[in-house]
């Protein structure tokens, strides 16, 4: 198993560019997230899908676009890149499992090996 | 916004102990991750702990007190390569996992 893939590892783009940082993987788990890291704030969610055909929101979403067509795959994309964005970006995958109150949450993820991505 | 603190940098020496903490703050409580990362490298996974008490896993252990919102990571006879940041991370509002800045580990010989 590949477990889970990310590309590209890393990516310089001008302010108003757009892109997509792709995530595969290959352990058929529901739920698949992506995070950005920068220094001093750890990991921060900002976009997550629980199955094919559904996304939320996470904590930091805007400027971000997702979309899960498959199991396998979880693309994020920057509409107009900005300065801000410089980050290092991790997508994550795992099981879901029923927690309290009924309400499903990921076990533990495994986490591609991050996208380095720098906005001039 | 996040509600999960941990120390930014401890120190220890190589052979020694090290206990690394963790509060937090959140309602529908389903259990703390605890993950390892190393400079440039994606994290890892620890731990899961979701009943209070001590879960021991070789040279890791992990802790849980729900009452107190209360964990800690306890590393045993330190080696070089456990230098590292560890992340402590709580399930929220169901697939919202919450991670705290993590704790840089510097193991000096």
């Amino acid at each position: 198993n590949a477990g889970v893939t990310q590309t590209p590892k890393f990516q310089v783009l001008k302010t108003g560019q757009s892109m997509t940082l792709q995530c595969a993987q290959d352990m058929n788990h529901e739920y698949m997230s992506w995070y950005r890291q920068d220094p001093g704030m750890g990991l921060r969610l900002i976009h997550y899908s629980v199955g094919a055909g559904i996304t939320d929101q996470g904590e930091v979403p805007n400027g971000y676009n997702v979309s899960r067509s498959t199991t396998e795959d979880f693309p994020l994309r920057l509409l107009s890149a900005a300065p801000s964005q410089t980050s290092v970006y991790f997508c994550a995958s795992s099981y879901s499992i029923s927690g309290t109150e009924g309400l499903g949450f990921s076990n533990e993820q495994f986490f591609g090996p991050g996208t380095r991505l720098t906005v001039l | 916004g996040q509600n999960i603190d941990q120390p930014t940098e401890m120190t220890a020496t190589e052979g020694a102990i090290v206990q690394i903490n963790c509060t937090y703050q959140t309602s529908g409580f389903n259990g703390l991750f605890w993950y390892q990362q190393h400079a440039g490298e994606a994290p890892t996974f620890l731990s899961y702990n979701v009943l209070d008490g001590l879960e021991e896993k070789g040279r890791f252990s992990s802790f849980l007190s729900r009452s107190k919102g209360y964990s800690y990571l306890l590393l045993k006879e330190l080696q070089m390569k456990d230098s590292a940041s560890y992340l402590c991370a709580v399930p929220r509002d169901g697939f919202k996992t919450i991670f705290g800045a993590g704790t840089r580990l510097f193991v000096k010989a």
